[in-house]
């Protein structure tokens, strides 16, 4: 089945350390989005790629950055995890832009310690 | 700027019993509704969406929702849920039509007890 793919599906990290999250999806879709949650909240959105050309939330912080190198693949990498930075992030895919649904991946859960 | 609000934070109910989840959005210009269901440590799985046609909708898990353009609305019903419905709901909205971005409601929590 067409799906889209995260991993880990959990992550620790120590406060300070980079860490990266991976996406893959198997769908083609031209649009790959990241989303934060953090607990008993809606998703947040901070950053999506429409193909190669990339889009940042104005509200998104500098700590949070991300990269496509194909289709399928899209990376979201945290420069120096704060505890603040604990959260569910969730990767998401969509055919296209302007109104088109978006497909989730399971989310990786991310520990600061 | 749009928004959604999600007026009830959690909704408990019995099984079988029937439920709505009330959801309202700001903007009185053309969007498209989503509903979305989220199971603990899981991602989103879509429910239902509306993008235009016939005001009533139906979704998977016996699912339904209705479009009411004069009252902002896009509620979300189920005649009769069972324990395996248990999860949050969180409603969302593209809008105007042609926007990239999914702006979320706060979630329901449904919790249906035995």
């Amino acid at each position: 089945d067409a799906m889209v793919i995260q991993n880990p599906r959990y992550q620790v990290t120590q406060f300070g350390k980079p860490v990266t999250l991976s996406c893959s999806q198997t769908l083609n879709h031209n649009v790959m989005y990241w989303y934060q949650q953090k607990s008993s909240q809606a998703p947040k959105l901070l950053f999506h790629y429409y193909d190669k050309d990339f889009n940042n939330e104005a509200d998104t912080p500098d700590n949070f950055q991300s990269r496509r190198p194909n289709t399928s693949f899209c990376f979201l990498d945290i420069r120096s995890p704060g505890l603040g930075d604990a959260a569910m992030y969730l990767c998401a895919t969509s055919r296209d832009r302007g109104g088109n649904e978006q497909f989730f991946g399971p989310g990786t859960r991310l520990t600061v310690l | 700027a749009q928004s959604v609000t999600q007026l009830d934070s959690q909704v408990p109910v019995f099984e079988e019993a029937p439920v709505e989840l009330r959801c309202n959005y700001s903007s009185s210009v053309s969007v498209y509704l989503f509903w979305y269901v989220q199971y603990p440590n899981q991602g989103l799985q879509l429910l239902l969406k509306y993008l235009s046609g016939s005001t009533l909708v139906k979704g998977i898990n016996g699912f339904e929702a209705e479009f009411n353009k004069s009252q902002t609305s896009f509620h979300l019903r189920k005649p009769s849920v069972h324990i395996s419905d248990t999860a949050e709901y969180f409603c969302a909205v593209i809008g105007p039509v042609g926007s990239y971005k999914l702006i979320f409601g706060s979630g329901t929590r449904l919790l249906v007890r035995p």
